[in-house]
């Protein structure tokens, strides 16, 4: 099957930087997405990753390392709207398979 | 981008009765998808509506629970059959973008809850 994990809750200050990260388990998936989803909204993109290496956004930068079947999400300068639920996604072909998902709480 | 509207934003149904969720976009699409989140979980893909064909359902969700139409490219049905307590949750569609990113666009989902 296919599986991927993700720590259940990330807290810290402003300013900060967090990083959360995802592993996951498949037979092969053709890149890892980044989603953000606040408290009764719906997932928004925020990253993707379809070859190994670091992709930059603004203050969130993804990674993917297929050979470790692992990625992450750094999110740098954090600010008090950054606490949301945050999602990696691996692409299986035509569809989207969620991790578990990680709470993220920024404090002030 | 693509902006989805989906109806009702959310309701509450007796056990034993069925709802119909719709999903409109507002461009041509060719497949669509249906997610089911429980409260403080993560996503969990349905099955994949294509326009012309019978749906493609993941493991553990059946077409005679989750019976699902698309008539034309731009929108999709899910019903819930038979409800019970269990299927509270929110249903979200989504559509992917055309550009390489594989973005998924969702709409702001049905909010169920099932007495």
């Amino acid at each position: 099957g296919q599986s991927l994990e993700q720590p259940s809750e990330v807290t810290a200050v402003e300013g900060a930087i967090v990083q959360i990260n995802c592993t996951y388990q498949t037979s092969g998936f053709y890149g890892l997405s980044w989603y953000q989803q606040h408290d009764g909204g719906a997932p928004t993109f925020l990253s993707y990753n379809a070859l190994d290496g670091l992709e930059e956004t603004g203050r969130f930068s993804s990674f993917l390392s297929r050979s470790d079947s692992y990625g992450y999400l750094l999110l740098q300068e954090l600010q008090m709207k950054d606490s949301a639920s945050y999602f990696c996604a691996g692409i299986d072909t035509d569809k989207l398979i969620f991790g578990t998902g990680t709470r993220l709480q920024v404090f002030p | 981008s693509a902006v989805i509207s989906q109806k009702p934003s959310r309701d509450i149904c007796q056990r034993g009765t069925s709802l119909t969720i719709q999903c409109q976009v507002d461009s041509q699409v060719t497949m669509m998808f249906w997610y089911r989140q429980q409260p403080g979980q993560s996503l969990t893909l349905i099955a994949t509506a294509n326009q012309g064909s019978e749906a493609t359902y993941e493991s553990g969700f059946v077409i005679d629970k989750f019976p699902i139409s698309r008539p034309n490219l731009t929108f999709s049905t899910l019903t819930v059959s038979n409800m019970s307590p269990e299927d509270s949750s929110i249903y979200l569609c989504s559509v992917e973008g055309v550009g390489a990113r594989r973005e998924q666009y969702f709409g702001p989902g049905t909010r169920l809850t099932v007495t």
